[in-house]
């Protein structure tokens, strides 16, 4: 079983809908959540980042982690076609460095 | 962007060979972690250096190595390559706190390797 899971879809919706993506975790040491946004042949890039329970908003996105449940989410308010790019999930417990990654979702909002 | 430079963008070589990957940090950064990114995976941890010594290791075998210079590069190098190798590699440069806590690691746009 991997320590985080995620579906890769591809999940397809239309544009201005909004977009619910998820990861599950297994280690409950687990205190620091992070959303990166890869594009195709890129980087990740950071989007969101949270500390321990809560939710967190940065314009269009929403963060939410629930420890309890070991689920987090983001949200995609009005989506846009140029929020077509993988959602990747990451974790760490802190003061490692050591990133664990979901496998990654592939959106694509439609025009 | 986010400062962080990699090079070469691609990179073919052949199984048995040895690579060497190279990145430029954001400055300031004291920290560089690398990852594997096969493809339609998610990143994996190999390591991560601060101040020029590894500090940290994932479940990567021995002949991934690394370095790391005062100046804010750093190197990875694989030997003895294998077909499984073929994967983006991506750095992330970040700045260790004092107090602890989670570092923002900030990534490259990745080296492609692929082994045939």
């Amino acid at each position: 079983q991997k320590e985080v899971e995620q579906d890769p879809g591809p999940l397809s919706v239309p544009e201005g809908a909004i977009v619910s993506l998820n990861c599950t975790y297994s280690n409950s040491a687990f205190q620091y959540f992070m959303w990166y946004r890869q594009y195709s042949r890129k980087g990740p890039e950071l989007l969101m980042y949270t500390y321990s329970s809560g939710n967190k908003e940065d314009g269009r996105f929403t963060a939410q982690v629930d420890k309890s449940s070991k689920y987090i989410s983001l949200f995609i308010r009005d989506s846009q076609p140029s929020d077509s790019a993988t959602y990747l999930c990451a974790m760490e417990t802190g003061n490692t460095g050591k990133l664990i990654f979901g496998q990654g979702t592939t959106l694509q909002v439609k025009p | 962007e986010t400062g962080v430079t990699q090079s070469p963008t691609h990179l073919i070589k052949t199984r048995g060979q040895q690579v060497t990957l190279r990145c430029s940090s954001q400055s300031g950064h004291n920290t560089v972690s690398w990852y594997q990114q096969a493809l339609g995976q998610g990143p994996q941890f190999i390591f991560q250096y601060y101040r020029e010594e590894e500090n940290g290791r994932g479940n990567f075998p021995p002949r991934f190595s690394g370095l790391q210079f005062p100046n804010y590069s750093s190197e990875l190098n694989v030997n003895a390559l294998e077909l499984d190798d073929s994967a983006l590699y991506l750095c992330a440069s970040s700045l260790a706190g004092l107090a602890g806590g989670q570092d923002t690691q900030y990534f490259g746009p990745g080296t492609r390797l692929t082994v045939l």
